[in-house]
């Protein structure tokens, strides 16, 4: 049981814009930076966001992130059937002091 | 290119052990943090632990703990995990992870290709 709480699914058309909420507490997302990965369907997760609203190299500025108090967000625009896949939100937490990882969104573009 | 390779996964009786490797390259490995991540069948990720670049801070999770040691040889630029009284539940895949920096907040920049492990 995942103490970062995302929504199971998300969806949208292409060319939409769709957002995947990460919710957390005070020792968790109140405290530290939030990182997104993406999983496609079979590979390995890949670093999205990390820092909150920082793009790795490579990373399409299509994919942004955000922080306010104790929750993030991850919001593609432009949406692409590429971006068919799982998102995870990911933050280190002072009272399991490890890390951990949200339950997870798959994105449908329809 | 940086690269991570896990080896050391199969089958593997529930009470029994394993021990899984994670060989890096391309980049000074003793310069950051590691951990592994276990992605159960249809399920979602679930860190597992973490060393710091010299390896004197090394942190797990709750479901592990006691169970599992985490190491790595800065000379061999060489993760492990040597896992112990393996449950069914520890069936899954592990990546192994590098980190962003050496701090144990940092995101998981580089995974591996992961390595499978079934207790049955």
């Amino acid at each position: 049981q995942s103490v970062l709480t995302q929504p199971p699914s998300a969806s949208g058309t292409p060319g939409q814009r769709v957002t995947i909420s990460c919710s957390g507490s005070s020792s968790n997302i109140g405290t530290y930076t939030v990182n997104w990965y993406q999983q496609l369907p079979g590979t390995a997760p890949k670093l999205l966001i990390y820092s909150n609203n920082q793009r790795p190299s490579g990373v399409p500025d299509r994919f942004s992130g955000s922080k306010s108090g104790t929750s993030a967000s991850l919001a593609i625009s432009g949406l692409q059937s590429e971006a068919e896949a799982d998102y995870y939100c990911a933050a280190w937490d002072d009272r399991l002091n490890g890390q951990v990882f949200g339950t997870g969104t798959k994105v449908t573009v329809l | 290119e940086v690269q991570l390779v896990e080896s050391g996964g199969g089958l593997v009786h529930p009470g029994g052990s394993l021990r899984l490797s994670c060989a890096a390259s391309a980049f000074t490995f003793s310069r950051y943090a590691m951990s592994w991540v276990r992605q159960a069948p249809g399920k979602g990720l679930e860190w597992v632990s973490l060393i710091s670049g010299s390896g004197i801070s090394t942190y797990y999770a709750d479901s592990v703990k006691g169970r599992f040691t985490i190491s790595r040889d800065n000379s061999k630029n060489t993760l492990y995990v040597q896992m112990n009284s393996l449950r069914a539940e520890d069936t899954a895949v592990y990546y192994c992870a590098k980190m962003y920096g050496d701090y144990k907040a940092d995101a998981f920049d580089i995974w591996g290709q992961g390595t499978m492990v079934t207790v049955s």
